[in-house]
């Protein structure tokens, strides 16, 4: 069964303090690794899409990266607005089902 | 402007009661899902649809149905069989087997 397990559960980092979070996944025939950002009460939104191994996606101070088997959402100088929960989602074999982690609740302070 | 319409935003059943959760997208995806959120526990798949007049049971289907008569729509029935249903509900579509984007979610209460 496909397994997606998100690190840490939750962290805390002073606005500056660069970090990374931990997205690992089980699925054979990997047909796409997405990260998304959720704020509280709201949908998830779209962040990246990465397809093979090395593969490595960018937006502002957001850099997501693929291995085999894992996938780190790179966060550098962080600001107070990139708290949010981050969450990661693989789909593999020949349906369309998406399998989501439990997500990483960030929270950056001033 | 094109997206994903999930009404209504909050929800209130009554024990033993069907309720019904409207899902509609203009951005012409062929494919649509339905998530539940609960605190702890992530996203979890109850159906999802790669094309119209047809669907796939996900991971916790019990208590749930859909029907897919459109593409745009694809409503979620939570019925009086699912024992537990106070949650976030979120609805999302995809072109294929690309990236999903998400509605902004129904909070369904059991009072």
């Amino acid at each position: 069964e496909d397994q997606v397990t998100q690190s840490p559960e939750a962290l805390r980092l002073q606005e500056g303090e660069s970090s990374s979070l931990n997205c690992s996944y089980t699925v054979s025939g990997l047909r796409g690794l997405f990260w998304y950002r959720q704020d509280p009460g709201k949908g998830p939104e779209f962040l990246f899409t990465l397809y093979s191994a090395g593969e490595e996606k960018e937006k502002e101070r957001l850099k997501a990266t693929l291995t085999k088997k894992e996938s780190f959402l790179h966060i550098t100088a962080p600001k107070p607005e990139d708290s949010a929960t981050y969450l990661c989602a693989d789909r593999g074999g020949s349906n369309y089902k998406l399998t989501f982690g439990k997500g990483t609740l960030l929270t950056v302070n001033p | 402007d094109g997206g994903i319409t999930q009404s209504p935003k909050y929800l209130f059943r009554k024990e033993g009661q069907n309720v019904t959760l409207s899902c509609e997208q203009n951005l012409n995806h062929d494919a649509m899902y339905w998530y539940r959120q609960d605190p702890g526990q992530g996203l979890r798949l109850i159906y999802y649809s790669q094309i119209v007049n047809d669907f796939q049971k996900g991971d916790i289907a019990e208590g749930y149905s859909v029907s897919r008569e459109k593409k745009e729509s694809f409503p979620l029935t939570v019925t009086s069989a699912q024992k537990n249903p106070t949650a976030f509900y979120l609805c999302a579509s995809s072109i294929e087997a690309r990236e999903a984007f998400f509605g902004q979610g129904t909070r369904l209460t059991v009072v």
